[in-house]
């Protein structure tokens, strides 16, 4: 069974404090997503990741796809009570197929007025 | 507007009384699922189908019964439910097979005394 383990699991920083939060496996992936969820509402994606290495922008998130597609990082820049949510990634696994995503077990942020 | 719906939102049940949680999506989605989320246990698949009439167990399958008699539809059955199934479920569907972007509904938050 592959795992994700991110860290930290709870963060709670004021507005316009920038942070990273991670997402490590000792499994390689073959790609790797990242949702969002708001209190009472399903998780949300925000971007797939797919080769090693890989930097994504959303705004001012940055995602970035490790080199040896076994980890990621999301970046916040000045941070925003907007930016509250759980962050979940989620692995796909090496062959895909049905059951072939696994998604870890979040990072509660909180951003602070 | 493309979405995933869930009913009920929220339920509170008996040990032992039969309930079925509804799950729809207007997407013509082929792969549909149901996830339980628990604090510190993150999100864990119960079931998954690929297409109609096919359907597999994910990780946690005990206590629940799925179905897919249509493309659109992918109801959870708790038969017998108990205590332990005290959690918050999320339906998800996606294009193809669950390596893809995944659409979550809102949640049901299903408490059983």
């Amino acid at each position: 069974t592959q795992l994700l383990e991110q860290s930290p699991q709870f963060l709670s920083i004021q507005e316009g404090e920038n942070l990273t939060v991670y997402c490590n496996s000792s499994s390689v992936f073959s790609s790797l997503q990242w949702y969002r969820q708001e209190p009472g509402e399903g998780p949300v994606l925000l971007v797939t990741v797919v080769t090693g290495g890989e930097v994504k922008k959303l705004k001012r998130l940055t995602f970035q796809f490790g080199d040896a597609r076994k980890d990621s990082s999301l970046h916040i820049t000045a941070a925003q009570p907007g930016d509250t949510g759980l962050y979940l990634c989620a692995g796909v696994n090496l062959g895909g197929g049905a059951d072939g995503l696994t998604f870890g077990k979040g990072t509660h942020l909180i951003i602070q007025p | 507007e493309a979405q995933v719906t869930q009913n009920p939102r929220y339920l509170i049940t008996v040990t032992g009384k039969k309930l079925t949680v509804t799950c729809s999506q207007n997407m013509n989605h082929e792969y549909m699922s149901w996830y339980r989320q628990d604090p510190g246990l993150g999100l864990r698949q119960i079931y998954y189908s690929m297409n109609v009439e096919v359907t597999d167990k994910g990780d946690v399958p005990e206590g629940y019964k799925v179905s897919r008699k249509e493309k659109r539809n992918f109801p959870l059955i708790l038969e017998s439910p108990s205590p332990n199934q005290t959690s918050l479920y999320f339906c998800a569907s996606s294009l193809s097979s669950g390596t893809y972007e995944q659409y979550f509904g809102p949640g049901t938050r299903l408490t059983v005394t």
